[in-house]
């Protein structure tokens, strides 16, 4: 079956740093990809997302290329800020299911 | 543009006692419409699924159900909860005919004690 691996947290950073969280998958066929970002105490919002290969989504300074070399969708940010402490979550769909297949999340706090 | 709301934002509930947890959204007609648990520790869990009215797919047997009596109306209920139901409840949707991206609603904390 589908399945989404993201790197485990927590990640705790200093604003400006560089952030990257590893995302691969497991799935048949050209699944698309996404990320969604939980804030605290706040439902899931969508950040990206990228529909074929080597398609790049990109939303308030973070991207994810979508390798299906790899099966990866790593989601990268050059300079965080404080305000980008959240939950983050990897998830997959495929063109005949419902459902949307999720990575366990990863924490990241930034401080300033 | 599309909205969806839920509501009680949190509830807390004693062992045994019944739950209606009530999801809306506006801005579209005959939305894809699913409920989410994410309790702690275990990441999000598709509890149901509608794509339409009266149409209810259920993911997980489990203590609760799921009715759609309007087109834009999700209810997720239980007869008597349980310890077990605590977690936060999400209710999601997508466009008709799509199996792409869900949108989130806000939430509800769901204490069972």
């Amino acid at each position: 079956g589908d399945s989404v691996t993201q790197m485990e947290g927590p990640v705790t950073l200093s604003e400006e740093a560089f952030l990257t969280i590893n995302c691969t998958y497991t799935a048949t066929g050209y699944p698309s990809l996404f990320w969604y970002v939980q804030y605290p105490g706040e439902g899931l919002q969508l950040l990206l997302k990228a529909t074929k290969a080597d398609d790049k989504g990109s939303n308030k300074g973070f991207e994810a290329t979508y390798r299906k070399e790899t099966t990866s969708f790593h989601l990268e940010k050059g300079s965080v800020q404080v305000s980008d402490s959240a939950v983050y979550f990897c998830a997959l769909s495929r063109s005949n299911d419902y459902k949307l297949s999720f990575g366990a999340g990863t924490t990241v706090t930034v401080r300033a | 543009s599309q909205t969806i709301h839920q509501w009680p934002a949190t509830l807390v509930q004693p062992v045994g006692s019944p739950l209606s947890l009530e999801c809306t959204v506006e801005g579209t007609s005959n939305p894809n419409l699913y409920w989410y648990r994410q309790a702690a520790g275990r990441g999000l869990q598709l509890l149901f699924y509608s794509v339409g009215i009266g149409q209810i797919s259920s993911e997980v047997p489990q203590n609760l159900s799921a009715s759609r009596p309007q087109d834009r109306q999700f209810i997720l209920s239980s007869k008597k909860l349980l310890l077990s139901d605590s977690g936060f409840y999400l209710c999601a949707w997508s466009v008709s005919g799509s199996t792409d991206t869900q949108y989130f609603g806000p939430g509800t904390r769901l204490t069972v004690l």
